[in-house]
């Protein structure tokens, strides 16, 4: 069974004061794994998709990385309006070939104060 | 880019009335839809999968007669929570998928309170 574990749960930052969230993960088979940021009320907003371990991507402040067992998004600087809940999830393949659907994480909860 | 539109964003209705809430590709078509319930402070937690033109697949231990799935085109979905009480007050949201292997968009979610 494909798990996804968070932490840390919540995360006060000041303004710019950089820092980084954890998403660990036990799948058989990755076929991807994905991070997105859900404001509240809100349905989660696409940020990224890492394939395989080493790879890296970055949008803005974020930069997500990955290894074979875990995941970090590292926020630089951050700001006020990046508050937000941060959720990652997984994707794993079937014995098929196909993929399975996503397993989420249940998210780091991230108050960028000014 | 991909928009999933879901509406409406929140309902409250009484016990024992039914709700439907509606999922909808804009720009492109959805072959498959997901469904999605999640609790405050908790992860989305998957109800069901539905592929255009055939019956939905349900997660164990979602009822699928209390939660009636329909997706009649490439870009519609919609979940109708039938005879709802209380404890089926929650968030439910919506993704979208183009094709297996692909990207997921989401819709804003639907805020459900049941009195």
């Amino acid at each position: 069974e494909d798990q996804v574990t968070q932490s840390p749960e919540a995360l006060r930052l000041q303004e710019g004061e950089s820092s980084s969230l954890n998403c660990s993960y036990t799948v058989s088979g990755l076929r991807g794994l994905f991070w997105y940021r859900q404001d509240p009320g809100k349905g989660p907003e696409f940020l990224f998709t890492l394939y395989s371990a080493g790879e890296e991507k970055e949008k803005e402040r974020l930069k997500a990385t990955l290894t074979k067992k875990e995941s970090f998004l590292h926020i630089t600087a951050p700001k006020p309006e990046d508050s937000a809940t941060y959720l990652c999830a997984v994707q794993a393949f079937l014995s098929s070939g196909s993929a399975r659907q996503l397993t989420f994480g249940s998210g780091t909860q991230l108050t960028v104060l000014p | 880019g991909a928009v999933v539109s879901q509406h409406p964003s929140w309902v409250i209705c009484k016990s024992g009335t039914s709700v439907k809430i509606e999922c909808r590709s804009l720009d492109f078509q959805a072959t498959t839809m997901f469904w999605y319930r999640q609790f405050p402070k908790q992860s989305l937690m998957l109800m069901a999968t539905s592929n255009e033109g055939s019956k939905a697949t349900y997660e164990q231990g979602v009822e699928k007669d209390k939660f009636l799935i329909n997706h009649a085109s490439l870009t519609l979905s919609t979940l109708t929570v039938t005879s709802a009480h209380p404890e089926d007050s929650s968030f439910y949201i919506c993704s979208a998928s183009a094709r297996e292997n692909y990207g997921y968009t989401f819709g804003s979610g639907t805020r459900l309170t049941v009195v």
